[in-house]
């Protein structure tokens, strides 16, 4: 069975500030790793990916990822954070067994980017 | 990327009633999902809904308590039957592509359950 732990449920942070959201798993199985960000009124968007090769991943928006495996994190962090980044963001693991159709997901972490 | 809508939006319902939303899709899909998100808590998947096959439902779920169909590759159903207030929580659907690496998802659907 896969567990995600996502530690802090709301981040506040100051526009242009870092900011690192915490994602740690647990899983008797490699997997997959993923990031969802929900912002107001959305749906689920997928922000960024780990699936293999480079543990380091980056979304187009200035977020990057590092999948630590002895640790079993995913953190995700963006040196200057706007505004536009308020929302809810959601880490994820996939079991590799199970192409892609199970998805274990953390209870989100919400990020509020004041001015 | 997948286009997905979901009907109702929201709905405030009255306990002991049925409420069926739907998922469709703007392209051809292989697998469909839904799943609940409970109030503070993270999103749980309920079922696994391939076209031609019955729905695989998850641990604690079951299908006379979440109904689907999956009647073609663009549209599936999930019906939430005898409400309780419990049952209050969003519910999305996702799909993926076999052999993709990613699920796409709608933007859900807020029952309210008095």
């Amino acid at each position: 069975a896969q567990s995600v732990t996502q530690l802090d449920s709301q981040v506040p942070v100051f526009e242009e500030a870092p900011v690192e959201l915490r994602c740690n798993y647990s899983s008797s199985v490699s997997v997959y790793l993923f990031w969802y960000v929900q912002y107001p009124n959305q749906g689920l968007q997928l922000l960024l990916k780990y699936l293999s090769g480079s543990t380091l991943v980056e979304s187009i928006n200035g977020f990057e990822a590092e999948f630590n495996k002895s640790q079993t994190s995913f953190h995700l962090r963006k040196p200057s954070v706007h505004i536009s980044d308020t929302a809810e963001y959601f880490c994820a693991v996939s079991p590799m067994n199970t192409g892609f159709q199970k998805l274990v997901f953390g209870t989100g972490t919400r990020l509020l980017v004041s001015p | 990327s997948a286009v997905i809508s979901q009907k109702p939006s929201r709905d405030i319902c009255q306990r002991g009633t049925s409420l069926t939303i739907q998922c469709q899709v703007d392209s051809q899909v292989t697998m469909m999902f839904w799943y609940r998100q409970q109030p503070g808590q993270s999103l749980t998947l309920i079922a696994t809904a391939n076209q031609g096959s019955e729905a695989t439902y998850e641990s604690g779920f079951v299908i006379d308590k979440f109904p689907i169909s999956r009647p073609n590759l663009t549209f599936s159903t999930l019906t939430v039957s005898n409400m309780s207030p419990e049952d209050s929580s969003i519910y999305l659907c996702s799909v993926g592509q076999g052999g993709a690496d990613t699920q796409y998802f709608g933007p859900g659907t807020r029952l309210t359950v008095l």
